[in-house]
């Protein structure tokens, strides 16, 4: 069974500063990976999606993430972050064999100060 | 993006009763699913529904819980006695018409209280 660590459970950095959450996961193959916004109240917005090809996938709003199979890790990150961005990110893993069901991990609160 | 929409936004019940939650997915896709948060913690899958049949269901998913789909564009989860424990978010998800069942799009979710 596959599962998703997200080792932080809240980070807070200024804004313009550099940003990257960490997402580990366990699956016996190259999974699928997603990442996930969650603004207060609002539904889960999707980031960007890595299948296959390249490991540094672009995302939305200005976000990218680098799968690394060695490592096991999908992490996000973003070069300049704008107050706009303070929610929850979660990170999420699908195996490719299964009906679409996502294995979601804790979530990252990012606060963002001024 | 995409849009799936849910009904009610937010669903306050009393132990025991029965609530139907609904959701409307992106059109043309056979796969819906049905996920839940409870608060504070993480995004759990309930129930994943193919071509009118359930294809997958976690642990959670147990007699009180059923889905439907009881029209073309409607998709309902019911909970039939509902548990103090069942108060969460409930979100319907559903792939893009022509994409991977893996990528999927929420819906705004439904709050339900169960006092």
């Amino acid at each position: 069974a596959q599962s998703v660590t997200q080792p932080d459970i809240h980070i807070t950095v200024s804004e313009g500063a550099s940003l990257e959450l960490r997402c580990n996961y366990s699956y016996g193959a190259t999974p699928y990976l997603f990442w996930y916004v969650q603004s207060p109240g609002q539904g889960l917005q999707l980031l960007l999606k890595y299948f296959s090809g390249d490991t540094l996938v672009q995302g939305i709003k200005g976000f990218e993430a680098e799968f690394k199979r060695s490592q096991s890790s999908f992490n996000l990150r973003k070069p300049s972050v704008h107050w706009s961005d303070a929610a929850e990110y979660f990170c999420a893993v699908g195996a490719p064999t299964s009906y679409g069901k996502l294995t979601f991990g804790q979530g990252t609160i990012l606060t963002v100060h001024p | 993006e995409p849009e799936v929409t849910q009904t009610p936004s937010h669903q306050v019940t009393q132990m025991g009763q029965e609530v139907i939650l609904r959701c409307v997915p992106i059109s043309n896709h056979l796969y819906f699913y049905w996920y839940r948060q409870i608060l504070g913690q993480k995004v759990e899958f309930l129930v994943s529904f193919y071509n009118n049949e359930i294809s997958e269901k976690s642990e959670i998913f147990d007699d009180q819980f059923s889905v439907e789909r009881p029209d073309g564009s409607n998709f309902t989860l019911k909970i039939r006695s509902t548990k103090l424990e069942d108060s969460a978010m409930y979100f319907c998800a559903s792939p893009t018409s022509g994409s991977s069942y893996n990528e999927q799009f929420f819906g705004p979710g439904t709050r339900l209280t169960v006092l």
